[in-house]
């Protein structure tokens, strides 16, 4: 069976240190893989999705990055954090691009004092 | 501008009520989906709808799919305490992208 895990679970980072949320999916290969940040108040919004290693996509511009430089393993990263980046953080992934089904992680709490 | 409209944003009913959550949008959905949220965790897969008029149900909870595909309902019957939680509807507008716009949520509570 498939599982997915997000590290860390929550996290609490001053204003302008650097970010970095790992997200790992064991039991497929060559999974698409997404993030997406849930802010109180705007529901669910898609931040970067791939469809293979060194392949990444965003979706909305902002001070966050995205890497996968393995096939199983997405890293949502920033070189210097701002308020507005707090945030709920998940990973999802699916087997496929097309009307497919996305499974999402535990997920990261994220506090920008 | 939110594509995707939930509603009721929140509701409280009593133990072993029925319930139903609507998600609404102005354009034609290519997958529709439902998941659950506790707060603070991430979401669980409910079920997923594609075709127009589709109907699916896992133990007390329905999902249906209109035939224009742009509506969608959550009914839940005899409602349980673990039925609480949050309901997020979830769907690919853009013609079978994967790329998944979600509404606002409902907040459920199943008061004992």
């Amino acid at each position: 069976s498939q599982t997915i895990h997000q590290w860390p679970a929550t996290l609490v980072q001053p204003v302008g240190s650097p970010l970095s949320l790992e997200c790992t999916v064991e039991g497929t290969s060559n999974p698409n893989l997404y993030w997406y940040r849930q802010a109180a108040g705007r529901g669910l919004q898609l931040l970067f999705y791939s469809v293979g290693i060194g392949q990444i996509s965003s979706e909305v511009p902002q001070n966050l990055s995205a890497s996968r430089p393995q096939d199983r393993q997405f890293i949502l990263s920033s070189k210097k954090l701002l308020l507005s980046d707090s945030g709920f953080y998940l990973c999802a992934w699916s087997r496929g691009p097309a009307a497919v089904t996305q499974y999402f992680g535990p997920g990261t709490r994220l506090t920008v004092l | 501008s939110q594509e995707l409209e939930q509603s009721p944003q929140s509701l409280i009913v009593q133990e072993g009520k029925n319930l139903t959550i609507n998600c609404t949008s102005s354009k034609t959905l290519y997958g529709l989906y439902w998941y659950k949220q506790k707060y603070g965790e991430g979401l669980i897969f409910l079920m997923m709808l594609q075709k127009g008029g589709e109907e699916k149900s896992h133990e007390k909870i329905t999902a249906k799919l209109d035939e224009k595909k742009q509506q969608s309902s959550l009914h839940i019957t005899a409602s349980q305490p673990s039925h609480a939680g949050i309901y997020l509807c979830g769907a690919d507008v853009l013609s079978n992208t994967g790329k998944l716009i979600f509404g606002q949520g409902t907040t459920l509570q199943v008061k004992p």
